[in-house]
């Protein structure tokens, strides 16, 4: 069955720091990657998304890189601040089906 | 953008009652929603797909008597939790994706959540 799993479930780190989560898949051959961002108590928003054709995609002070032989997507948050600290999703999506699973989720604390 | 809202954003009900969640796309046509729920540091699980103007979709383990969905309009879908139970209790989100240009747009955008307390 398909399995989506990031790294660890809670990640903390000093304020300034680069953040660097991992989302591994299995039984999936996805066209491409989406992250997002949920907040305690509130509904995620999308944050970036990556194709299997691309290697890599920058927004800001995010980015992510994707590697279909691995198997595994990488997000990284540099120059980090305590705003970001929030739950980070993995959602691989396929081109047939139009439903979306979640990856666990890795709770990021950056610390003043 | 792409607003998708939820009501109630907060229910308390006795166990045994019947509750009602909705949820709108609110500046876009929504054929296809999906309703996820979520315990306490858990991920956001998918317990159904709901199709305007047909029957849902629902996941594995998924009781489909229990969570009836109801996908009347473009804009509207509609979760009720029947003969609720404190084992219900949870954060409940809806989400919708855009059709455009023949295809599904990727990005999922989510209603606030609704956090049901079953007593």
């Amino acid at each position: 069955s398909q399995k989506i799993e990031q790294n660890s479930e809670a990640l903390n780190i000093q304020e300034g720091k680069t953040a660097t989560l991992t989302c591994n898949y299995t039984n999936y051959s996805p066209a491409y990657l989406q992250w997002y961002r949920q907040d305690p108590g509130r509904g995620p928003v999308f944050l970036l998304l990556i194709r299997e054709n691309e290697k890599e995609k920058r927004k800001e002070r995010l980015k992510v890189t994707f590697d279909t032989t691995l198997k595994q997507s990488l997000f990284h948050i540099t120059a980090s601040q305590p705003a970001d600290s929030a739950t980070y999703l993995c959602a691989p999506g396929a081109n047939t089906g139009n439903q979306f699973y979640f990856g666990t989720g890795t709770s990021l604390t950056v610390i003043p | 953008g792409a607003v998708v809202s939820q009501h109630p954003s907060w229910v308390i009900c006795k166990s045994g009652t019947s509750v009602k969640i909705e949820c709108r796309s609110l500046d876009f046509q929504a054929t296809t929603m999906f309703w996820y729920r979520q315990f306490p540091k858990q991920s956001l699980m998918l317990m159904a797909t709901s199709n305007e103007g047909s029957k849902a979709t629902y996941e594995q383990g998924v009781e489909k008597d229990k969570f009836l969905i109801n996908h009347a309009s473009l804009t509207l879908s509609t979760l009720t939790v029947t003969s609720a139970h404190p084992e219900d209790s949870s954060f409940y989100i809806c989400s919708a994706r855009k059709w455009g240009g023949g295809l599904w747009q990727e990005t999922q955008y989510f209603g606030p959540g609704t956090r049901l307390l079953v007593l």
